[in-house]
């Protein structure tokens, strides 16, 4: 079935380093990737997304290429900052209504 | 522009209780919705989805069902609460139109304890 892996948190970093959270997916198919972030006590926000290989998603500074080739919706960012502390989950859809979503990453970023 | 309510916000309950949690959208119509359940420290678990009024499909086997009397409510409900439906409950809705490619967008979620 479709599943979705990511890295194990909590990752920490320094305000300004260069952020790379890995995902990887098994799926059969054609879906469509997806990066959800999720901020201390609020609900899910979509990140960023795309629909097809080779497509690149971004927003806020983040991105993310979906690579065919090796499964992958890595997700990056060049210098981060406090503010972008939160728990980013991968996600993948299929065609039957559903996001089959990873355990999720913590990122800690200290100033 | 759509927007996505829940509540309540907070919610502690004794072992036994009832359960009732609602979720509304405006500014659609014929949404997807759903619930999800995260607990601690974990990612998210479908719970329910539905795809018109009346439509409800279950994911997890559990003491807990869901309803969708109008087309952009759905309420999460369970007769008898265990101490593990303590979580985190959001819902979401999407358009439907195309599935591949749909983004679910979020509540603000439901804090449950029970105790």
């Amino acid at each position: 079935g479709n599943s979705v892996t990511q890295m194990e948190g909590p990752v920490t970093l320094s305000e300004e380093a260069f952020l790379t959270i890995n995902c990887t997916y098994t799926a059969t198919g054609y879906p469509s990737l997806f990066w959800y972030v999720q901020y201390p006590g609020e609900g899910l926000q979509l990140l960023l997304k795309a629909t097809k290989a080779d497509d690149k998603g971004s927003n806020k500074g983040f991105e993310a290429t979906y690579r065919k080739e090796t499964t992958s919706f890595h997700l990056e960012k060049g210098s981060v900052q406090v503010s972008d502390s939160a728990v980013y989950f991968c996600a993948l859809s299929d065609s039957n209504y559903q996001l089959i979503w990873g355990a999720g990453t913590k990122l800690i970023i200290k100033p | 522009s759509q927007t996505i309510h829940q509540w309540p916000a907070t919610l502690v309950q004794p072992v036994g209780s009832p359960l009732s949690l609602e979720c509304t959208v405006e500014g659609t119509s014929n949404p997807n919705l759903y619930w999800y359940r995260q607990a601690a420290g974990r990612g998210l678990q479908l719970l329910f989805y539905s795809v018109g009024i009346g439509q409800i499909s279950s994911e997890v086997p559990q003491n807990l069902s869901a309803s969708r009397p109008q087309d952009r409510q759905f309420i999460l409900s369970s007769k008898k609460l265990l101490l593990s439906d303590s979580g985190f409950y959001l819902c979401a809705w999407s358009t439907g139109t195309e599935m591949r490619t749909d983004t679910q967008y979020f509540g603000p979620g439901t804090r449950l304890t029970v105790l």
